[in-house]
């Protein structure tokens, strides 16, 4: 049973446009959220989080939305650069709890 | 700092023979766990520590086996390598185990 859902394999985005990259969960116990991205051949680097007791956080290009009600979050890149081509997994996690529960992935490439 | 470090990068093993997969780092965190990713699978925990002398299960313990003896060292053991355990395997490490998790870079193998 997967968790956390990145229904999305691959993304192609033109260069300087925004990139969305979502994800849904469906255990509500969740309440901190994380995106990873990775590069071939190298581990996960985080990226950005969000506790359940926001709806928004944002750290330069990159911007992390938590819809609780739905149980979604998306990650939102602007604007765009070849840089940011790479595999990018959401995790989820009870704050109390160290285990983290990672997505499938979503296969994101910026076209020039 | 050299970060957390994973040797092998990659391995072969034929199905019975045991290995292991060594993972370091030089950060002085206290929390470290291994996972594996999978094709379609995401990043699945399999064993993590708290601390020295302290490991627990994690997702996917079966055919595994790990121990703290140090806090830098964090080793996991392949009894009788099966073809089900052809994977990648992370290490990572974090401060607490609320804390952001940094990751190796990886070690990929292949049990024939």
């Amino acid at each position: 049973d997967q968790q956390v859902k990145q229904n999305s394999p691959s993304l192609s985005v033109q260069e300087g446009r925004i990139s969305i990259l979502n994800c849904d969960y469906t255990n509500s116990m969740f309440d901190y959220f994380l995106w990873y991205k990775k590069y071939p051949a190298e581990g996960p680097t985080f990226l950005i989080s969000i506790s359940s007791i926001k709806d928004k956080n944002e750290d330069g290009r990159f911007t992390v939305f938590l819809n609780k009600s739905a149980k979604h979050l998306s990650l939102h890149i602007v604007p765009s650069q070849p840089g940011d081509s790479a595999v990018y997994f959401c995790a989820a996690k009870n704050f109390g709890n160290e285990k983290l529960t990672f997505g499938t992935g979503t296969r994101l490439t910026i076209i020039p | 700092n050299a970060g957390v470090t994973q040797t092998p990068k990659f391995q072969v093993l034929k199905t019975g023979q045991s290995m292991t997969l060594q993972c370091a780092q030089d950060m002085n965190h206290e929390y470290m766990s291994w996972y594996r990713q999978d094709p379609g699978m995401g990043l699945r925990l399999i064993h993590y520590s708290v601390g020295a002398g302290i490991t627990d299960q994690g997702e996917v313990p079966n055919g595994y086996n790990v121990s703290r003896s140090t806090t830098e060292d964090f080793p996991l053991r392949l009894l009788s390598a099966a073809p089900s355990q052809t994977s990648v395997y992370f290490c990572a490490s974090s401060l607490g185990r609320e804390e952001t998790q940094y990751f190796g870079p990886g070690t990929r193998l292949l049990v024939l």
